[in-house]
C-alpha cells in the first residue's frame, strides 16, 4: 500500500515568489493534515480537512497560505508570496478519521523542504 | 494550553545500551499519545500509539508506557544499535481535535 506522496521534495525560491505543495493522502483516509516544521522543533498544524471541509485553518496564516482539497482526496498548499521566514519543511499526513478519536494514527509523508532565499 | 516538553533533547549512547526517552504534556485530558520516529530529511514514521485508556503498548525493541495523570510518556528503547539513530518525537491528540508535538530527542549509537 502506498504511503502519503508529497512533491516536490524539495524547492527554493526567492522572497515575494508563489510556491505549492501537492499532497496525496493514504486511499480512503478521509482526514489530511498540512503541517509546517522549524528546525530543530516539532511540526505545527497549519490546517486540517475531513473530506473536502477545511475544519481547523485557525494557525493558518491566512494572508499569504491558501490551501484546498478538491475532492475529498489530493490536497495543495499555497503560499503568496513567500517571505524568508516561510523556510522550513512542510509536512503532510493523513488518518482514517478525525483525531478525536482514541485509535486514529496519523501517517506522514516526507516532507517539501523550503528555502526563501 | 497544551504545552509537550521532551527531555533529553539530544543523547548519545554506546550500541547495546538500553535507553528512555521521555515526553511531559500539561493537560492530562488527551485521547492518546503518539512515537515517531524522523530520520535527517525524512518525514515522521510511527512507532506506536497508546489510547487513553491503556498503559503501554510494545513493538519489537520499543515499548512505550503513558501516565494520563501524571502527564508523562516514556519511550523505552532496549540494545540500542547505530540504526536507531534519530529524532524521536511525540504528539498528543488533545481536546479540540489538536494534535500537539514535542521539539523531540535527537538519538546518536555509537558502534
Amino acid at each position: 500500500e502506498a504511503g502519503v506522496v508529497q512533491s516536490p521534495r524539495y524547492k527554493i525560491i526567492e522572497k515575494k515568489q508563489p510556491v505549492a505543495f501537492w499532497c496525496n493522502p493514504i486511499s480512503g483516509h478521509n482526514t489530511l493534515y498540512w503541517y509546517r516544521q522549524n528546525l530543530g522543533q516539532g511540526p505545527e498544524l497549519l490546517i486540517r480537512y475531513e473530506n473536502e471541509e477545511a475544519v481547523d485553518d485557525s494557525q493558518l496564516p491566512k494572508d499569504r497560505f491558501s490551501a484546498e482539497r478538491l475532492k475529498g482526496v489530493d490536497s495543495t498548499l499555497k503560499i503568496q508570496p513567500a517571505e524568508l521566514g516561510d523556510s522550513a519543511v512542510y509536512l503532510c499526513a493523513s488518518s482514517l478519521g478525525s483525531p478525536g478519536l482514541a485509535s486514529i494514527e496519523q501517517f506522514f509523508g516526507p516532507g517539501t523542504r523550503l528555502t526563501v532565499l | 494550553k497544551q504545552e509537550v516538553t521532551q527531555i533529553p533533547a539530544a543523547l548519545s549512547v554506546p550500541e547495546g545500551e538500553n535507553l528512555v526517552l521521555n515526553c511531559s504534556f500539561t493537560d492530562s485530558a488527551i485521547y492518546n499519545l503518539q512515537w515517531f520516529r524522523q530520520d535527517p530529511g525524512k518525514g515522521l514514521t510511527s512507532l506506536l500509539l497508546i489510547q487513553s485508556s491503556q498503559r503501554e503498548q510494545t513493538s519489537g525493541r520499543l515499548n512505550a508506557s503513558l501516565d494520563k495523570s501524571s502527564g508523562r510518556s516514556t519511550l523505552y528503547i532496549a540494545a540500542s544499535q547505530p540504526g536507531d539513530s534519530a529524532t524521536y518525537l511525540c504528539a498528543v491528540n488533545t481536546g479540540g481535535f489538536k494534535t500537539i508535538f514535542g521539539a523531540g530527542t535527537r538519538l546518536f549509537v555509537k558502534a
